[in-house]
């Protein structure tokens, strides 16, 4: 079975600095790498994604996540954090969950906290 | 955004009462899914779909039953909630299957409590 780990349940960082969210997942075959966001009471809406090429991926209000093989690291990052970032993020792996099937396997997130 | 409605949003049954949920598209994609979100979990996979009448269990299907009857509406059924069936629902569709990197668009969530 596929998993997902992101370390850290919590994460808080300062007014302009780096945000690193980390992610490593297991998959027995090239997977497809997803970051979602949710912003509280709502659902989850896509912040960036990989499925093939360039493995340093820009998505929406300046993250970025790179994904390394060797590692099986889907990290994600921005600069400066800003208080609006203030949220839950999930990383998600689409994989083969069997009989020619793909799932998405999300990891249990990581609450992100921005202090001013 | 994605045009997804859930109705309820919110709901407070008791245990052994049955709950149906449904999930409305207007973007006409072929591929739409129930999940739950719990604390210390992050989303499992109830139920998905990959065509009018055509659903295959997910991760956590146990105590659910899902139809689709039409493109746009997906339906999630309790049969006879329990106090374990807790949660928050989102429903979510994508155009194409996961097995080609396709994004997900999820719904606003239906906050189920069971008494």
């Amino acid at each position: 079975a596929q998993s997902v780990t992101q370390l850290g349940s919590h994460v808080s960082v300062s007014e302009g600095a780096l945000v690193l969210l980390r992610c490593n997942y297991s998959s027995s075959v090239p997977p497809y790498l997803f970051w979602y966001v949710q912003y509280p009471n709502q659902g989850l809406q896509l912040l960036l994604k990989y499925t093939t090429g360039a493995t340093l991926v820009k998505g929406i209000n300046g993250f970025e996540a790179e994904f390394k093989k060797s590692e099986t690291s889907f990290h994600l990052t921005k600069p400066s954090a800003h208080m609006s970032d203030a949220a839950e993020y999930f990383c998600a792996v689409s994989s083969p969950s069997g009989a020619g099937s793909y799932q998405l396997t999300f990891g249990k997130g990581t609450k992100l906290s921005v202090i001013p | 955004d994605a045009g997804i409605t859930q109705s309820p949003r919110h709901k407070v049954t008791e245990t052994g009462t049955p709950v149906t949920l449904r999930c409305h598209q207007t973007e006409n994609h072929r591929y739409m899914y129930w999940y739950r979100q719990d604390p210390g979990h992050g989303l499992r996979l109830i139920h998905y779909s990959y065509g009018v009448k055509d659903t295959d269990k997910g991760e956590v299907s146990d105590g659910y039953s899902v139809s689709r009857s039409k493109t746009e509406d997906f339906l999630l059924t309790l049969e006879s909630a329990t106090s374990s069936q807790t949660s928050v629902y989102f429903c979510a569709i994508s155009e194409s299957p996961p097995g080609v990197g396709d994004t997900q668009y999820f719904g606003p969530g239906t906050r189920l409590t069971v008494l």
